[in-house]
């Protein structure tokens, strides 16, 4: 799978939105972008993927470039529950039939009261 | 539904024993995955299952093994523990496991080998 980077953490403050990017400029043309979260002490959670076009669920909107070469994850008001590790995702059919997750490291996000 | 279910929570192991980490879900899905999270780093495959009877390595496979006997049930063997399996490890499922599909994890067994 191609490559992500993401800032190491991010604060924000409570109640306002947060951008959260991501780079991945190796990307291919069949590979989605999924965003994961790992809130402390527990198995990540799925939030958004997308392929081409922004997407919006109840959760976050996926901002994706034209070019594909980067996305932003947009949490519109943030909670102090948001307060996770956030992980941007490149996913594409490894060759083996895995379709596995390759994580990173992530950005830490810090939600100031 | 409960989910991805996983037992138990905490495990103390003592060098060269060995246990299973059991993990089940109740969502019919085909794809099951095992991974390990090290302290401060991002999770990584160890094994994964298509189906009941199906199984296959991952990226970090070595010193695990994985049966499939039926869709609900995807247990983690170790058999001789050590140290370097101290770690964090959590159980996924997913239900078709393309590209678009989302991986549903378990809140996962926290194991240290002394």
């Amino acid at each position: 799978d191609a490559k992500t980077t993401q800032p190491n953490s991010m604060e924000s403050n409570e109640e306002e939105p947060v951008h959260l990017p991501c780079n991945h400029s190796t990307i291919s043309g069949t590979d989605y972008i999924h965003w994961y979260r790992q809130l402390p002490s527990q198995g990540p959670e799925y939030v958004i993927h997308g392929l081409t076009s922004n997407v919006n669920n109840r959760m976050a909107s996926l901002a994706i470039a034209e070019d594909r070469k980067s996305s932003t994850l947009i949490l519109h008001r943030a909670t102090l529950r948001d307060a996770a590790v956030y992980y941007c995702i490149l996913r594409g059919y490894s060759g083996a039939g895995s379709y596995q997750l390759t994580f990173g490291k992530g950005t830490k996000l810090s939600v100031i009261p | 539904n409960a989910g991805v279910t996983q037992t138990p929570k905490f495990r103390i192991l003592k060098i060269g024993q060995s246990m299973t980490l059991q993990c089940a879900q109740d969502m019919n899905h085909n794809y099951m995955y095992w991974y390990r999270q090290d302290p401060g780093m991002g999770l990584k495959l160890i094994y994964y299952s298509v189906g009941a009877g199906i199984t296959d390595k991952g990226e970090v496979p070595n010193g695990y093994n994985v049966s499939r006997s039926t869709t609900e049930d995807f247990p983690l063997r170790l058999e001789l523990a050590a140290p370097s399996q101290t770690s964090v490890y959590f159980c996924a499922s997913s239900s078709i496991g393309v590209t678009a599909d989302t991986q549903y994890f378990g809140p996962g067994t926290r194991l240290t080998v002394l």
